[in-house]
């Protein structure tokens, strides 16, 4: 079956713009969760979306949103870009978020770059 | 604040040898450990994984080993193939979310 999709692959942007970033989870799968990844940093978690509800929110400002839609696709939003906002951005589906035995499916990210 | 490090960046290794990656953490209510793997320019793909109520686990050339008194947790590759060079996160989870290492790129040299 089709695995996770992001779109788009690279974008480039200027600081003060906004960016919408999508993802397409596997066929089935409830949860979507969001990632950035830096070097040095590793990989942070932003969200989680299960059946279009946040479920969980890590440590990032309010310019960090997203949302999920009735077929488990799931878009972020980053708003009032700053140059610390490059990065690779993951996301990652499941079926039901990825704890314990059930596993996290990653795509293959979206690269932004804040100029 | 880093929850979970992993202090080596890079490893390297020979063919046919062992592989040792090593990851400390600090919480102990993370219930599982994980690890993925990531090559270039493609998302983490899962390796393995270990509760935290056990000590081991294996699968095929990948074990995992906790060791919850010292916060650690080491995955070991044998024998180590060429394709196994990449990038490897460690990542540990609690009820509601997931903290990743910073990543070793481990390199086995032919």
């Amino acid at each position: 079956k089709a695995g996770v999709t992001q779109t788009p692959r690279y974008l480039i942007k200027t600081r003060g713009q906004q960016v919408t970033l999508s993802c397409s989870p596997i066929s089935g799968h409830r949860s979507v969760s969001w990632y950035q990844q830096t070097p040095g940093q590793g990989l942070q978690f932003l969200f989680e979306y299960f059946s279009e509800t946040q479920r969980n929110k890590g440590n990032f400002p309010g310019r960090f949103s997203g949302r999920q839609f009735s077929n488990s696709r799931s878009e972020m939003n980053v708003s009032t870009l700053e140059l610390g906002d490059s990065a690779l951005y993951l996301c990652a589906s499941s079926l039901f978020g990825g704890r314990g035995t059930d596993t996290q499916y990653f795509g293959p990210g979206t690269r932004l770059t804040v100029l | 604040d880093q929850q979970v490090k992993q202090n080596s960046p890079s490893l390297s290794v020979q063919e046919g040898r062992i592989s040792i990656l090593n990851c400390d953490y600090t919480n102990s209510m993370f219930d599982y450990f994980l690890w993925y793997k990531k090559y270039p320019a493609e998302g983490p793909t899962f390796l393995i994984s270990i509760s935290s109520i056990k000590d081991k686990n294996e699968d095929g050339r990948f074990t995992v080993f906790l060791n919850k008194s010292a916060k650690h947790l080491s995955l070991h590759i044998v024998p180590s193939q060429p394709g196994d060079s990449a990038v490897y996160f460690c990542a540990s989870e609690t009820g509601n979310q997931f903290y990743f290492g910073t990543g070793t790129s481990l390199t086995v040299i032919p």
